[in-house]
Order: C-alpha cells, then structure tokens, then sequence
C-alpha cells in the first residue's frame, strides 16, 4: 500500500513567487493534516481536512496560504506570494478515523526555500 | 494553549551508550501522548505512543513511560546504534478536541558514533 505522498520533494524559488505543494494520502484515509516546521523549531500544525472540509485551519499563518481538497483526494497547499519566512520543511499526514485516535501517517515533507 | 518541551539537542553518544531525551508537557485534557522520528532523508514516522497514565509505549528497543504527576514522557533506550541517528519529535494529540491535531516539541538531533 502506498504511503503519504507529496510533490515536490525541494522547491526553491524566488520572493513574490507562487508555489503550489501537494499531497496524495493514503487511500480512504478522510483525515488529512497539514504542518510545517520553520527553521528547527518545532513542527507546527496549520489545517485539517476531513473529506473535503475544513474541519480547523486556526494554524495558518495569513491569508497568502489557501489549502484546498478536491473530492476529498489529494490536497494542495499553494504559498501566493511567497516570502522569505515562508521557508521550511511542510509536511502532510492522513489518517483514517479521528475517534479511534489511530496513528497519523507523515509523507517525507516538502523543503521549501524562498530566496 | 497545550505545549511540549523537549531537551535541546544535539545529543551525541557513542555505539552502545544509554539514552535519554526528555520531554515534558502542558495540557488542560488528557492527551495521548507520541514518539515521532524522522531519520535523514525520510519522512516522520512513529516510534512509539501512550494514551494513558502509567502506560508505557516501547518499540525497536526505545522505550517511554506516561507520568502524570510530573507531566514527562522521556524516551529512553539502554544501548543504541550508529542507525538510530535521526531527529527525534515528542508530540501530545488532545484526544478530546475537534481535529486530534498534533502539537509537537522543536525536536532533538540524536548523532550516534561508531
């Protein structure tokens, strides 16, 4: 079974730019989260999909952030216009049930760099 | 809020050397409570949880304990090797709120030395 996937695996680009992150979760996995750790600190918790509803998305920094779920499936994160403090490793993790508290599945994160 | 706090790192040790990190916690509910760790060049992966007091996760030797009373769950293994050099996350999950988010700690860098 595959795991949580996200492309791309590096993005670099330039201060104003656009970029767009995304995540294929595990199949049938309703739950999908978005984090993001900034510069070593702590890995940070920006919004939760269930389905194709938001269900919290109290840790997105400001409105340059817009995370969609199409149908429910996979799910982009896009960054419009990036800033420099925008930089970090995003990651994203699926789960299949939020009231049995079953594990959470991280993908390998996506490493942006805003230059 | 909730928060966790965990020792700074890097930690280095030598093969076979005992390890401790520490983690400590602050929570209005009664959180389950997460090991996560991300070896280089892969994504985090889960090395152990508890989801009650006094329980005690364990996993590929690495082992933590649910304290209450002193709100810790430090991981500990008694020999570890050159392969368990990662970054290793503590985390609670409120297991009474509306998403189950994690909230984690800044992580601590374990280099292990033949």
């Amino acid at each position: 079974e595959a795991g949580v996937t996200q492309f791309p695996s590096h993005s670099v680009i330039e201060k104003g730019q656009t970029v767009t992150l995304r995540c294929d979760p595990i199949s049938g996995h309703d739950n999908l989260y978005w984090y993001r750790r900034v510069m070593g600190k702590e890995i940070k918790f920006l919004l939760h999909f269930v389905k194709e509803s938001k269900q919290d998305e109290s840790g997105m920094p400001n409105n340059r952030f817009l995370a969609e779920r199409t149908g429910g499936t996979y799910s982009t994160l896009k960054v419009q216009p990036a800033e420099l403090e925008d930089s970090g490793v995003y990651f994203c993790a699926s789960s299949p049930d939020r009231t049995t508290n079953t594990e959470a599945f991280f993908g390998q994160g996506t490493r942006l760099t805003v230059v | 809020g909730d928060s966790v706090t965990q020792m700074e790192g890097p930690v280095t040790l030598s093969e076979e050397a005992f390890l401790t990190i520490n983690c400590t916690y602050t929570a209005t509910g009664y959180p389950s409570l997460f090991w996560y760790v991300q070896y280089p060049g892969e994504g985090l992966q889960l090395l152990l949880k508890a989801t009650k007091a006094d329980d005690k996760g364990s996993n590929k030797g690495f082992e933590a304990t649910y304290r209450k009373e002193t709100t810790s769950f430090h991981l500990e293994k008694g020999s570890v090797q050159v392969s368990d050099s990662a970054v290793y996350f503590c985390a609670l999950s409120d297991r009474g709120g509306a998403t189950n988010k994690l909230i984690f700690g800044t992580g601590t860098l374990l280099a292990v030395q033949p």
